[in-house]
C-alpha cells in the first residue's frame, strides 16, 4: 500500500463550488505539505504543517485553506474555486530534520470550469 | 530565502545518449540538494541527494555531485533509456521554513528509440 494516498485522483467541478482534497500518510511523519504544480513553474508551496497544532502559509495561500485532522491527515479545501485553481495538487511528509526528504502522495488533478 | 534553477525543457534525446541536466542554487550556508522525479501520472519521487560539499548522489544510473565552488548540482546520466521520461526536478531546503523544500521549474525529459 501507498505511504501517501490522496484524494479524489480526478476531480471536475465547476467555480463557485467547495472543494476537499484529503491527505493520508502511514509514514508517521508529523510533517505534512500541499503544494500545487503548474506547467512551467515547479511546485509551489500552498501550506504547511509541523504538527497537529502548527499551521502554516505557503508562497501561494491565498484561496486556501486546510485542516490536520490528526497526525496522519491533512485536508485542502478550496471555499470558492476559481478557474486558475486548475492545477495538479500534491501532498508530501517529511520526518522533521532539515534536509530530509519529502515523500510525496500520487497527486489531484483538479479541473475548475 | 534559498532558490534554485535548472535547465529550461524540455530535453529531447535518443536513447543510449548522454544526459545533463543543469541546475545552479543560492542558498544560505550549505543545505542539502536533492533531484526528484515525477513519472507520467505520478507524484515525485526522490531520484538522489547530497547532504555536504563534494558528496556525489547516485541511483539507477544517475548522478550529481554537489560543487559548492560553483553552487551547482547537476544532474548527469552516460546512456538514457525510454523508461527515463519524466520531469526532473531539483530542490533544496526553502531556508526561511525548517523543513520546507523549494523546488526548480522541472525539466521535462524524453527519450526517443
Amino acid at each position: 500500500d501507498a505511504d501517501v494516498t490522496q484524494t479524489p485522483r480526478n476531480r471536475i467541478t465547476k467555480t463557485g463550488k467547495r472543494i476537499m482534497l484529503e491527505c493520508s500518510q502511514t509514514k508517521g511523519h508529523d510533517r505534512m505539505y500541499w503544494y500545487r504544480q503548474d506547467p512551467g513553474l515547479g511546485l509551489r508551496l500552498i501550506y504547511y504543517s509541523f504538527d497537529v497544532k502548527d499551521i502554516n502559509k505557503g508562497e501561494i495561500s491565498d484561496g486556501y485553506s486546510v485542516s490536520r485532522q490528526a497526525q496522519a491527515k491533512f485536508s485542502l479545501s478550496l471555499e470558492s474555486a476559481i478557474p486558475n485553481q486548475t492545477a495538479l495538487y500534491f501532498c508530501a511528509t517529511s520526518g522533521g530534520t532539515v534536509g530530509n526528504e519529502q515523500f510525496f502522495g500520487p497527486g489531484t488533478r483538479l479541473t475548475v470550469l | 530565502g534559498n532558490s534554485v534553477t535548472q535547465t529550461e525543457g524540455p530535453v529531447t534525446l535518443s536513447e543510449e545518449a548522454f544526459l545533463t541536466i543543469n541546475c545552479t542554487y543560492t542558498a544560505t550556508g550549505y543545505p542539502s540538494l536533492f533531484w526528484y522525479v515525477q513519472y507520467p501520472g505520478e507524484g515525485l519521487q526522490l531520484l538522489l541527494k547530497a547532504t555536504k560539499a563534494d558528496d556525489k548522489g547516485s541511483n539507477k544510473g544517475f548522478e550529481a555531485t554537489y560543487r559548492k565552488e560553483t553552487t551547482s548540482f547537476h544532474l548527469e546520466k552516460g546512456s538514457v533509456q525510454v523508461s527515463d521520461s519524466a520531469v526532473y526536478f531539483c530542490a533544496l531546503p526553502g531556508g526561511t521554513s525548517y523543513g520546507k523544500l523549494t523546488f526548480g521549474q522541472g525539466t521535462i525529459l524524453t527519450v526517443h528509440p
